[in-house]
């Protein structure tokens, strides 16, 4: 069974505190992703990985970076988490192909800045 | 930029009736997915279509897809309580790396 695990299903943090979302993924897959959720505006990429130490800004980087030292964990870093980062940030990861393949998704990390 | 816009944003009907959503994109695509989303929870993957294809069946799921019109449907036949959920299609094309979402359409089966 395959499986796509967040470490947190919820968190609370305080502003300005470096928040680390871990991701970790048990199908060797190339391919991981960081999404974020709100209401309204539908699941909006903030960064991609396509292979180990490789990264992609998303549609909305600003505030994040990632790492991914291994193939099966990437890791979201808030470097000062601030109150409009509260959001649902949901990890994805999938096969590497050239005609696409589909994406399985973690339960979701809950994180309220306070 | 988000790629795919579902329409309509939300869809109540009875049981036993067909759901259809429909999903619009901008940009040339070599595929595009519908993913459900029960609420509060992860997105689990429903059906894949390629851009070589025009319509896929998988159990009560219906997905028809037309690149002249960049756009896509999800049927849903015979709707359940249980297919109360929110649903997104997704774009993959260029680079096939990036994995783009619509906003979402939320549907509500009433018993």
């Amino acid at each position: 069974d395959v499986k796509v695990t967040q470490s947190s299903r919820y968190l609370v943090k305080r502003t300005g505190e470096k928040v680390f979302l871990e991701c970790v993924q048990d199908m060797d897959h190339e391919n991981m992703f960081w999404y974020r959720q709100d209401p309204g505006l539908g699941l909006r990429l903030i960064y991609f990985s396509y292979d180990v130490k490789m990264k992609e800004k998303g549609d909305i980087p600003e505030g994040y970076s990632v790492s991914r030292e291994k193939k099966e964990r990437f890791s979201l870093i808030l470097e000062s988490a601030s109150t409009n980062q509260t959001s649902m940030y949901l990890c994805a990861s999938r096969t590497g192909s050239s005609v696409g393949t589909e994406a399985f998704f973690g339960q979701g990390t809950r994180l309220t800045v306070v | 930029s988000q790629q795919g816009e579902e329409d309509p944003q939300a869809l109540s009907i009875q049981e036993g009736e067909n759901a259809t959503m429909n999903c619009s994109y901008k940009t040339s695509i070599n595929n595009l997915q519908w993913y459900r989303q029960n609420s509060g929870r992860g997105l689990v993957h429903l059906i894949l279509i390629r851009s070589n294809e025009r319509e896929k069946h998988s159990g009560r799921l219906r997905v028809t897809l037309d690149t002249s019109k960049k756009s896509s449907s999800l049927l849903i036949t015979a709707s359940r309580a249980a297919d109360t959920a929110s649903y997104f299609c997704a774009t993959g094309g260029g680079s096939n790396y990036k994995l783009t979402f619509g906003k979402g359409t939320l549907l509500t089966v009433n018993p």
